[in-house]
């Protein structure tokens, strides 16, 4: 079975650093991605992680343990364009399997 | 231009009508999906393409019926829906199927309203 968890919602001031965390429990493992979301909008590629580590994007990070199904995504020097939704997902067999997303609202 | 094009973004339909969502893929890829994204819930794989060919049905109801006739456009016809499949619906295409590192890049998706 698969199963993607990520808090509901999150919230943050602008200039922060924010760590969405995602654990998964899943029967196959082709690597783990983060997508955000704005409201209305396609989700969009962040980033992907299939070794143990940190990989860094610029002001993203995400980091990867396949032993503890655990991956988290974090968001440096905060921006209000940041406020969106971020999903985490796996690609495991087919297609990718998402979590619920996590809101961030990010105020002044 | 987004690489992945939908059509329509809005859609209001009875329970006795029939419609059709539309999705071109402008990318070259070979692999096609289609989502649903309801409120609360996570992203819910629906149907599979692989150069045209379904590779998997996700235990979706007959009422909604996927179409690739080539590997650029991919459609779901709908007929006989319930108000509870007001979702949005997400079109999605990668390079290849099921390889590590393939990223899928989304539509803007089709905003359903069953009536």
């Amino acid at each position: 079975g698969q199963n993607i968890d990520q808090p509901t919602e999150m919230t943050a001031t602008e200039g922060a650093i924010v760590q969405i965390n995602c654990t998964y429990q899943t029967s196959g493992f082709n690597g783990l991605f983060w997508y955000q979301q704005h409201a209305g909008e396609a989700p969009t590629f962040l980033s992907y992680n299939v070794l143990d580590g940190l990989e860094e994007k610029g002001r993203f990070s995400s980091f990867l343990s396949r032993s503890k199904g655990y991956s988290y995504l974090l968001l440096k020097e905060l921006q209000m364009k940041d406020s969106a939704s971020y999903l985490c997902a796996n690609q495991a067999g087919t297609a990718l399997i998402f979590g619920k997303g996590t809101t961030l609202s990010v105020s002044s | 231009e987004t690489g992945v094009t939908q059509t329509p973004r809005h859609l209001v339909m009875g329970m006795t009508n029939k419609k059709s969502l539309k999705c071109e893929q402008h990318l070259g890829h070979n692999a096609m999906y289609w989502y649903k994204q309801s409120a609360k819930k996570p992203l819910e794989l629906m149907f599979v393409y692989s150069l045209e060919e379904r590779v998997e049905n996700n235990s979706v109801p007959s009422r909604f019926s996927p179409e690739c006739p080539n590997s650029s456009h991919l459609f779901l016809h709908l007929h006989t829906l319930q108000p509870e499949d007001s979702a949005l619906y997400l079109c999605a295409s990668s390079r290849n199927l099921g390889q590590t590192n393939t990223e899928a890049f989304f539509g803007q998706g089709t905003r359903l309203t069953v009536v």
